[in-house]
């Protein structure tokens, strides 16, 4: 079975801070990638996705994730946060057919201190 | 345009009581979801439907009942509600390959 790994838990980091997220998967074939975001009170919204081409993919509010297919991993990357991209992140991955279910993975919750 | 619409927002059941969370989408999705999010356990997913008439298991679905009678609707019963059902649930949808999931805002359950 697929599964989905997110290696931090918890990030509290500064504004203006850099940010990388990991997320690794299991699933050796073709594969379709997402990291949706949960705002507090909030459902969840696509931050940004990845189904083929360039490995490097731009999402909303200055996201960005690369996906290395060697590494298995899709980490989620941001230059410079904002107070506002205090959330909850959810990596999650399901096979290229596109039509088996998402798995995702446990979620990082970020906290962005001023 | 309403997305998916989810309700209850909140309900409090006593164990042993069984209710139905409603889930209705109006963007013509054949594909429907119900996860739920408990701290530290990220989304699990409990049923799915890839269209009316045909639904199927995910990670999570015992206790949980699902149908598809038509494509709007997606309802998830709880038969026998017990405190460790305790949980935000999510419904979701999305069109037939296209795997982008859009969520309903979600209801909040706590069973006593």
């Amino acid at each position: 079975a697929q599964s989905v790994s997110q290696h931090n838990h918890h990030v509290i980091l500064s504004e203006a801070a850099s940010l990388e997220l990991g997320c690794n998967y299991s699933y050796g074939g073709t594969v379709n990638l997402f990291w949706y975001v949960q705002y507090p009170g909030q459902h969840l919204q696509l931050l940004l996705k990845y189904f083929s081409g360039d490995p490097l993919v731009k999402g909303i509010k200055g996201f960005e994730a690369e996906f290395i297919k060697s590494k298995f991993s899709f980490n989620l990357r941001k230059p410079s946060v904002q107070w506002s991209d205090t959330a909850e992140y959810f990596c999650a991955v399901t096979p290229g057919s596109g039509n088996t279910p998402l798995v995702f993975g446990k979620g990082t919750r970020l906290s962005v201190i001023a | 345009n309403a997305g998916v619409t989810q309700t209850p927002k909140f309900q409090v059941l006593k164990t042993g009581q069984s209710m139905t969370l409603q889930c209705a989408q109006d963007m013509n999705h054949e594909y429907m979801s119900w996860y739920r999010q408990d701290p530290g356990m990220g989304l699990r997913l409990i049923h799915y439907s890839v269209g009316a008439g045909i639904t199927d298991q995910g990670e999570v679905p015992n206790g949980y009942n699902v149908s598809r009678s038509t494509t709007e609707d997606f309802p998830l019963r709880l038969l026998s509600a017990a405190p460790s059902q305790t949980s935000v649930y999510f419904c979701a949808s999305h069109h037939y390959g296209a795997n982008v999931l859009t969520f309903g805002a979600g209801s909040r359950l706590t069973v006593l």
